[in-house]
Parts: structure tokens; C-alpha cells; sequence
């Protein structure tokens, strides 16, 4: 059983490039989320989803969009990078809304941008 | 006020010893609220939740101060796997977003 699975681990880009991070689980949850984690700050949601075919915003959403297409998959794209979005994501799902329930995280994306 | 407040330490503890630490957060109607455990470089893992009586895992206490809006972490007979970031964790209600603390960094010395 794998939990969350992230790809990449790690990505350098240029500014004004693009990516997509994509978030796999298996746990049949409903719930997924994006986060970010940047020194000296707690996590920060950036978007998130209730379910397939769903999202919304979080606290830093611009910069980002993302998709649920199917439900194990969730998807964080970068349009055009800038430095700002060097960070630590972190994906996350949990069986119902987070406030209740337990959050499973992926390993991490380090995402550096020059 | 912060949504969730956490010294960041380090918090130095000789192996064996017992450390605490609390977390303030800032809003009142607030019902969930948990700690979580983070390795350098790794990922949050959920260490506890915490409920309003209070609950223990092992060497680890979790209490709730809901007058003085804080929870507190208790490690007893510290380890030194016990080196790691503690991530507090509190529903802020509404549509159910979580806001994390910065977190309190333990090192376990030998």
C-alpha cells in the first residue's frame, strides 16, 4: 500500500517555465489537498478538492491551478514560474474534510526556481 | 494574533529527560486540533489528536486549555528518535481548513 505518491522529488526550473506536480493515492480518499512549506512558516494550503472533478482555492492559490480528473489522481501546475514558488509541496488526502480527519502526506516535491 | 502560535525552539532535552510545549491559537470556536510529527526533510505524519479530556500514547500527553486557547505536547523519558519537529495543528472551523504552526524543533541530546 503506497499511500501518497509524489512526482517529481525534486525539479529545478527558469523562471517562467512551466510544470505540473502530480499527486497519486490509493487509499480511495475523497479529500485532497496541496500544500506548501516554506522556512520559518507553517503549511500553507493552496488548493484543494472534495472530490473528483472538484477544487478550490486555499490560502495562496495564485500562481497555481490544479485538476482532479479522476479521484486517485490530483493534480498542482505551474503556469509560469517565479522565484516566489521555490518551495517545499506537499500532497495530502484524507477519507473526509481535514478538520476532522487524518491527513495523509506525500514525501514532498522540492521545487526550485531560478 | 497568529492563527496558530508556536515557539520554535530548538528545544534541547537530554536523553531521558521530559520536555513540554505548548501551541496558542486564536480561535475560540475551534473544535479540532491535533499534533503532528515531522523528521528533517520528510513529510508530516499525525502523532496525536487531542481531545477536551486530554489524551495520552505512551510517553506522549496531549492536553487542551480551551480558556486559555493553547494545547501542550508532554514527551516523557525523551529518545532520541524523538528528534524531530512538532507540528501543531488546529481546525479553524468554518469550511474546515487546518492551520499548522511553524512548529517546535526537539533535539534529543545523548
Amino acid at each position: 500500500n503506497a499511500g501518497v505518491t509524489q512526482t517529481p522529488k525534486f525539479r529545478v526550473l527558469k523562471t517562467g517555465q512551466s510544470m505540473t506536480l502530480l499527486c497519486a493515492q490509493d487509499m480511495n480518499h475523497e479529500y485532497m489537498y496541496w500544500y506548501r512549506q516554506d522556512p520559518g512558516m507553517g503549511l500553507r494550503l493552496i488548493h484543494y478538492s472534495v472530490g473528483e472533478g472538484t477544487t478550490a482555492k486555499g490560502e495562496v492559490p495564485d500562481g497555481y491551478n490544479v485538476s482532479r480528473l479522476k479521484k486517485q489522481n490530483f493534480l498542482l501546475g505551474l503556469e509560469s514560474a517565479a522565484p516566489s514558488q521555490t518551495s517545499v509541496y506537499f500532497c495530502a488526502s484524507s477519507q473526509g474534510a481535514s478538520g476532522a480527519n487524518v491527513l495523509t502526506f506525500g514525501a514532498g516535491s522540492r521545487l526550485t526556481v531560478l | 494574533r497568529k492563527e496558530v502560535e508556536q515557539d520554535p525552539g530548538p528545544f534541547n532535552v537530554p536523553e531521558g529527560a521530559t520536555v513540554a510545549f505548548n501551541c496558542t491559537y486564536s480561535n475560540s470556536a475551534s473544535q479540532s486540533f491535533f499534533w503532528y510529527r515531522q523528521d528533517c526533510r520528510k513529510e508530516p505524519k499525525l502523532l496525536m489528536s487531542v481531545y477536551s479530556s486530554g489524551n495520552e500514547d505512551g510517553r506522549f500527553t496531549a492536553q487542551l486549555n480551551r480558556a486559555s486557547q493553547y494545547i501542550s505536547l508532554l514527551i516523557r523519558d525523551s529518545k532520541l528518535s524523538d528528534s524531530a519537529t512538532y507540528l501543531c495543528v488546529v481546525n479553524m472551523g468554518g469550511n474546515n481548513r487546518l492551520a499548522f504552526g511553524k512548529g517546535n524543533q526537539v533535539v534529543v541530546i545523548p
